[in-house]
């Protein structure tokens, strides 16, 4: 157990419709990593926020946001959903903010849209 | 479980046997790389990292070695083990905040 939580663990929805998945980090890690995991583009990098503030930025879709609230934990929201967006979500946590910091991630969220 | 599910390429080894898993990197500005295992149903687990000023890096039972001259990466597990069996990624980072991982390997241990 990583000591990183992600909700729901399983999520089936149409084409069109609009989720949100949920990360609490480790106690004590300040920073968050999304990253999306699909069958054809592998393990891709997000987005990341430290501390409430976002950080860094990767292959996120414009119908995809995310934040961090006050009490560190995250939510990614997905919308206008595509077929294509099936895929597992990871959520990772981090002490600091740089990438030698070790990131543990969480279960993941299985993402179905049918 | 939750497995990858790719058509991921796949190293079958007897147990005990030392496992070598390998990895080509494609940006000779990497500085920093990690390999990941992912058991069925996990999230990926953090397993040894290397930074580009060394070559060789010691774990327990894993060694990382990195060629930069032909940008390569090779995972070697040393006396395999059942619970060795995952898909395993590798990672790089080009000083910033983001991780770039591989396509993985798939690792079978035979008992």
């Amino acid at each position: 157990d990583s000591g990183v939580t992600q909700t729901p663990k399983h999520l089936i929805t149409a084409t069109g419709q609009r989720v949100t998945l949920r990360c609490s980090p480790r106690s004590g890690d300040l920073s968050v990593y999304w990253y999306q995991q699909s069958l054809d583009q592998g393990l891709q990098f997000l987005i990341q926020y430290y501390n409430g503030e976002e950080r860094a930025k990767g292959n996120i879709l414009e119908r995809f946001s995310a934040q961090q609230f006050p009490d560190l934990h995250s939510e990614l929201n997905l919308s206008s959903l595509e077929l294509g967006d099936s895929a597992l979500y990871f959520c990772a946590s981090s002490v600091g903010l740089g990438i030698f910091n070790e990131q543990f991630f969480g279960p993941g969220t299985r993402l179905t849209v049918l | 479980g939750e497995s990858v599910g790719l058509h991921l390429p796949t190293l079958s080894v007897q147990e005990g046997d030392n496992s070598i898993i390998n990895c080509a990197y494609s940006n000779s500005a990497s500085d920093y790389f990690i390999w990941y295992k992912q058991e069925s149903g996990k999230g990926p687990q953090f397993i040894i990292d290397i930074r580009s000023n060394m070559d060789k890096r010691q774990g327990q039972r894993v060694t990382v070695l990195l060629n930069k001259t032909v940008k390569h990466l090779s995972l070697q597990i040393a006396a395999t083990q059942p619970g060795d069996s995952a898909v395993y990624f590798c990672a790089e980072s080009n000083a910033g905040n983001m991780l770039t991982f591989g396509g993985g390997t798939r690792l079978m241990v035979k008992p």
